[in-house]
């Protein structure tokens, strides 16, 4: 079945260590993003992509970094430079960035640091 | 820049009820496109229904309907015949023209369907 794997679900971590979310599709989308969800919040963008080898900021990068070497593939890593990262990650594609169909998205990766 | 609110954090709705969710937004963008979508409490988001702009009709999926008053900029969605399955977190977001991918997501509001 097509969708978007979203790795791990539940992560924890050390404060000062990175940590990578792994995103692929199999949807044969040109366009992939992540977004972050806190407690009784709606979601922010963090990164997104419309084509292979070029990823833009959306309005909460810091601390954050991406990579799109294969149109399948978006990771994410949350470097120690976040402040807080504890949250709900959420990959999501569509079919190209200029569209107005909508985002179909992953399960979802819940990072804590201890 | 555009702007999306929901102002209802939380709703409690009695199965095979009608619940309306209300979505205001702002933007100077005359091309749009506003979604629904629901977030169990599994994390993932459904994709609901869509209303574009330049749409004539209101949009209609099933059980939902969005009611969609472009001049008071609202885009409220309807749930008819709420089943306990609706349980969940529902969230509006607002895409346009001059923000290509970025989607403006609402805070959500929590719809709890009781017996």
């Amino acid at each position: 079945d097509g969708g978007i794997t979203q790795s791990p679900k539940y992560l924890f971590r050390k404060e000062g260590q990175n940590v990578t979310l792994s995103c692929e599709q199999n949807l044969n989308h040109d366009a992939m993003y992540w977004y972050r969800q806190d407690p009784g919040q709606g979601l922010r963008l963090i990164y997104y992509s419309q084509i292979v080898n070029d990823f833009q900021k959306g309005d909460i990068a810091e601390g954050y970094s991406v990579s799109r070497e294969k149109k399948e593939s978006f990771p994410l890593t949350v470097t120690s430079a976040q402040k807080n990262p504890t949250a709900f990650y959420l990959c999501a594609s569509s079919i190209r960035l200029a569209s107005t169909g909508e985002l179909f998205f992953g399960e979802g990766s819940r990072l804590t640091v201890l | 820049a555009q702007k999306i609110t929901q102002t209802q954090p939380g709703m409690f709705v009695q199965e095979k009820e009608a619940v309306t969710l209300d979505c205001t937004y702002d933007t100077s963008d005359p091309s749009y496109g506003l979604f629904w979508y629901k977030q169990p409490s599994s994390g993932e988001m459904i994709f609901l229904i869509y209303q574009g702009s330049y749409d004539q009709q209101n949009a209609t999926e099933g059980r939902y309907s969005l009611n969609f008053q472009k001049a008071r900029k609202s885009a409220n969605l309807v749930i008819s015949a709420s089943q306990l399955g609706d349980s969940a977190m529902y969230f509006c977001a607002l895409l346009t023209t001059d923000s290509w991918g970025k989607f403006q997501f609402g805070a959500g509001t929590q719809v709890v369907v009781t017996p």
